[in-house]
C-alpha cells in the first residue's frame, strides 16, 4: 500500500497568515490526490482534486500543487472559518490511502 | 443535489457482525463510472478507507480489513452495504459512506454514523 505522510501534524497561525501542508506519498501517484477539509462532528469535505483543481464552491485561497511524490495545499490568507483537519488522499491505486492529518489551529 | 445517509445500529457487540446501509438521493447508483466506498474514523484519529464498490458489483477493500470486509450493491434500492464481521472495540467509528471515480477523490459524503463495540 501506498503511504501518506503528511507534515506538519499540528499547526498553529493566525487570521490572514499563508500556510502550507505538504504531503508526501512513498510511490509515485503522478497527480493522482486530493485534499480534504474536516471540522469537528462534520464530514469530510472534498478542497482539491488531480493535486491542483479547485472543487467547485471552494474559495480560491486553497492552491494546491506537486506531483509524483510530493505534494502542497497552500491556504493564502487563512479566515477563522478554516481551522480545522486536513487530510489528503492518494486515488492513484487501491487501497485509497489518507495522510495521518494536519490540525490548523488559531494561534 | 446527491445525497448519501448512513443507517443501522449504533452498538454492536464484540465478536458479531456490523451492518449499515447507505442509501443514495437525488441520483442512481447504476450510473457508470462512479464507485461507491466506505471510509470510518475512530474517535479522535484519521481516516481509513473501508473498500468500495461499483454498480456492477466489482469490489476493492482494504487489504488489512479484507478478510472480515463485505460490501455489496442493491440498485433496485439504491442502495450499498457494509458488513463487518469479528468485530472488536477496534472497530468503534464513525463510518462514512461517499462516492467517487476511478482515480478521482470521494466527493460526496454521508454524514457518518458512530458505531460502538461493547458488550
Amino acid at each position: 500500500a501506498i503511504q501518506m505522510t503528511q507534515s506538519p501534524s499540528s499547526l498553529s497561525a493566525s487570521v490572514g497568515d499563508r500556510v502550507t501542508i505538504t504531503c508526501r506519498a512513498s510511490q509515485g501517484i503522478r497527480n493522482d490526490l486530493g485534499w480534504y477539509q474536516q471540522k469537528p462532528g462534520k464530514a469530510p469535505k472534498l478542497l482539491i482534486y488531480a493535486a491542483s483543481s479547485l472543487q467547485s464552491g471552494v474559495p480560491s485561497r486553497f492552491s494546491g500543487s506537486g506531483s509524483g511524490t510530493d505534494f502542497t495545499l497552500t491556504i493564502s490568507s487563512l479566515q477563522p472559518e478554516d481551522f480545522a483537519t486536513y487530510y489528503c488522499l492518494q486515488d492513484y491505486n487501491y487501497p485509497r490511502t489518507f495522510g495521518q492529518g494536519t490540525k490548523l489551529e488559531i494561534k | 443535489q446527491l445525497q448519501l445517509q448512513e443507517s443501522g445500529p449504533g452498538l454492536v457487540k464484540p465478536s458479531e457482525t456490523l451492518s449499515l446501509t447507505c442509501t443514495v438521493s437525488g441520483g442512481s447508483i447504476s450510473s457508470s463510472s462512479y464507485y461507491w466506498g466506505w471510509i470510518r474514523q475512530p474517535p479522535g484519529k484519521g481516516l481509513e478507507w473501508i473498500g468500495s464498490i461499483y454498480y456492477s458489483g466489482s469490489t476493492y477493500y482494504n487489504p488489512s480489513l479484507k478478510s472480515r470486509v463485505t460490501i455489496s450493491v442493491d440498485t433496485s434500492k439504491n442502495q450499498f452495504s457494509l458488513k463487518l464481521s469479528s468485530v472488536t472495540a477496534a472497530d468503534t467509528a464513525v463510518y462514512y459512506c461517499a462516492r467517487h471515480f476511478a482515480r478521482f477523490p470521494f466527493d460526496y459524503w454521508g454524514q457518518g454514523t458512530l458505531v460502538t463495540v461493547s458488550s
